[in-house]
């Protein structure tokens, strides 16, 4: 059974700190992404990653960094988290090669900055 | 730039008839995808289907079809027989087939009726 897995579901982080949530897919993708979701606005892209040790902005990555040292494991890291960070953050892997490539997601991580 | 839309933020259907949820897009790229997701209030984004650019027929999957009207740039999600697990957000999303990354459109809660 395919997996994405997202290492924390919930996490409550205090303004200003270093926040990592790590994702871990077991499809042997090329393609992995960082998604936040907030009501009303859908999934908002904040980056991509094409290869290992290669990354791509999407449309919302002012704030946030990644990294990917190993096929399997996409990172994201807010460096100094703020209140308006709080939302729902879904990594989620497909294959590169083609289209019609199924996107698929991990559970999602709630993250609350107060 | 790539764009989707999602017109209708919240939808009714009474159970065991059949709903329309609406998606139009943009882009200027000849070749791309189509794809709609499920998202339960457990927060796992389920796929459901999926329809490219070039394709004759539109896509069928059990309950589900895509009604893709290309000059209308419109890929409407059809659920025919609604049942009560069938309420959830619904996502509809456009594939950059170049850049290997999906647009995602901001939902339609969909709720069925007994």
């Amino acid at each position: 059974d395919v997996k994405v897995t997202q290492s924390s579901r919930y996490l409550v982080k205090r303004t200003g700190e270093k926040v990592f949530l790590e994702c871990v897919q077991d499809m042997d993708h090329e393609n992995m992404f960082w998604y936040r979701q907030d009501p009303g606005l859908g999934l908002r892209l904040i980056y991509f990653s094409y290869d290992v040790k290669m990354k791509e902005k999407g449309d919302i990555p002012e704030g946030y960094s990644v990294s990917r040292e190993k096929k399997e494991r996409f990172s994201l890291i807010l460096e100094s988290a703020s209140t308006n960070q709080t939302s729902m953050y879904l990594c989620a892997s497909s294959l590169r090669q083609g289209s019609g490539n199924t996107i698929y997601f991990g559970e999602g991580s709630w993250l609350t900055v107060v | 730039a790539q764009k989707i839309t999602q017109t209708q933020p919240g939808m009714f259907v009474q159970e065991k008839e059949a709903v329309t949820l609406d998606c139009t897009y943009d882009t200027s790229d000849p070749s791309y995808g189509l794809f709609w997701y499920k998202q339960p209030s457990s927060g796992e984004m389920i796929f459901l289907i999926y329809q490219g650019s070039y394709d004759q027929q539109n896509a069928t999957e059990g309950r589900y079809s895509l009604n893709f009207q290309k000059a209308r740039k419109s890929a409407n999600l059809v659920i025919s027989a609604s049942q009560l697990g069938d309420s959830a957000m619904y996502f509809c999303a456009l594939e950059d087939t170049n850049a290997g990354k999906s647009t995602f459109g901001d939902g339609t809660t969909l709720t069925v009726k007994p």
